[in-house]
């Protein structure tokens, strides 16, 4: 267990939908990094929080939002949803930039 | 080309071997890390590192920051280190410093 938690575990959705996926960090941890798990391309770097600020930007789509909270859990907002965003979706956390990063066990999302 | 490539990409072993995994990389890094992916989905993180070697149990992880390669052995492996074994470098440049990027990954099946 890496003491990170995301929820919910899956998701099935429509086309055109809007989910909120939520991960809350490990004790202490101030970042938070959202990654995307899909079959063509693999894991990719999406958005990372550092203490409630953005720190940095990877491929992350327009339709697609995070936020980190005063208590530092993250929500990943995903709207318009495609076919092509079916995927697994990582949150991970690290006390800062430079340390290993732990990862919670993923929120599988289906869009039908 | 992928700035982190990994080799091979499937991996089949007889129980007890000696297994090794590789992966290169083509930009500047702070970091690089060895994550295992179990057939579930969940991500565990085995090794960072930024020069040398690093030993835990029958895992071994070396970098050879002038030739941007790392290897990681399995030593005495076992069915239950089958797994997806992924390879992936914090870049120390620019806007996404401290963020990873991802090889696709070497599937290892070991058999009894």
């Amino acid at each position: 267990d890496s003491g990170v938690t995301q929820t919910p575990k899956h998701l099935i959705t429509a086309t055109g939908q809007r989910v909120t996926l939520r991960c809350s960090p490990r004790s202490g941890d101030l970042s938070v990094y959202w990654y995307q798990q899909s079959l063509d391309q693999g894991l990719q770097f999406l958005i990372q929080y550092y203490n409630g600020e953005e720190r940095a930007k990877g491929n992350i789509l327009e339709r697609f939002s995070a936020q980190q909270f005063p208590d530092l859990h993250s929500e990943l907002n995903l709207s318009s949803l495609e076919l092509g965003d079916s995927a697994l979706y990582f949150c991970a956390s690290s006390g800062n930039n430079y340390n290993e990063q732990f990862f919670g066990p993923g929120t599988r999302l289906t869009v039908l | 080309k992928n700035e982190v490539e990994q080799s091979p990409q499937n991996l089949t072993a007889q129980e007890g071997e000696f297994i090794t995994i590789n992966c290169s990389y083509s930009v500047g890094i702070s970091a690089l890390h060895w994550l295992q992916q179990h057939p579930g989905g969940g991500i565990v993180s085995l090794f960072m590192l930024s020069s040398g070697k690093k030993k835990h149990g029958r895992l071994i992880a070396t970098i050879n920051i002038q030739e941007k390669h790392s290897s990681l052995h399995i030593t005495a492996s076992h069915p239950r280190d089958s797994a997806v074994y992924i390879c992936a470098v914090r870049s120390r440049n620019g806007g996404s410093q401290g963020n990873l990027i991802f090889g696709k990954g070497t599937k290892l099946s070991v058999k009894p």
